[in-house]
């Protein structure tokens, strides 16, 4: 079946615009995470959603990022006024939850801020 | 941080096994073992997990020790495809963020 899909696959933006990044996961999988990945750097975790609802937004770098999940289903990332900084490779896992939860992953969206 | 330990890298002969550690001496009882692979520029790959017992499924073999205190994932024939950085990771199931450390370069030598 289908997994999970990221889109777009490449941004590339200028410092101080705004971005929308987005998810869908496998569906039916309750579970939503979202990661990134610096050059050379491991993945760090950013947000989690269950349902709509995200009970841990702890790996959220600063207030000019949010994300939303609307139906249970696709999830947006915004990362307003970009930085350089933010350059990475945004990840996005779904889970369908259980004894074991198993996260998948999307292939992700490679960010460029020049 | 991580709560695993794994080297840094390994190289292996296409071909014959490879059998990649990870200790994780301070995993709690409700805590799985996961193994995750990412091949360069692609997001990363479930391979296996476990709690307890040993595991097997079509990629690999995962044997945990007794008192769970370390495992191993074991690829059984690897290929060229299997080069990867391999993620060794102990979390408890739904809600728990996977928390990746810098995972064990795993080169397949021809």
């Amino acid at each position: 079946g289908a997994g999970v899909s990221q889109s777009p696959s490449n941004k590339v933006t200028e410092k101080g615009k705004d971005v929308e990044l987005r998810c869908d996961p496998i569906s039916g999988h309750t579970a939503l995470y979202w990661y990134r990945q610096s050059l050379g750097q491991g993945l760090e975790f950013l947000i989690y959603f269950q349902g709509n609802s995200a009970p841990d937004k702890s790996g959220l770098p600063s207030d000019r990022f949010s994300a939303e999940r609307t139906g249970g289903s696709v999830s947006t990332l915004t990362i307003q006024r970009t930085q350089q900084e933010d350059s990475a490779v945004y990840l996005c896992a779904s889970s369908l939850g259980g004894a074991a939860d198993t996260q998948y992953f999307g292939p992700g969206t490679r960010l460029t801020v020049l | 941080d991580a709560k695993t330990t794994q080297p840094t890298s390994m190289d292996c002969a296409e071909g014959r096994a490879a059998n990649l550690p990870c200790n994780h001496s301070t995993i709690s009882g409700n805590e799985y073992v996961y193994w995750y692979r990412q091949i360069h520029s692609q997001g990363p790959q479930y391979i296996i997990h476990g709690l307890k017992n040993n595991e097997t499924n079509e990629m690999a073999s995962l044997i945990i020790t007794e008192d769970r205190k370390s495992s191993t994932l074991i690829l059984p024939h690897a290929t060229l495809r299997d080069t990867a950085v391999y993620y060794c990771i102990v979390r408890v199931p739904l809600g728990d963020k996977i928390i990746f450390g810098k995972g064990t370069r795993l080169h397949i030598l021809p």
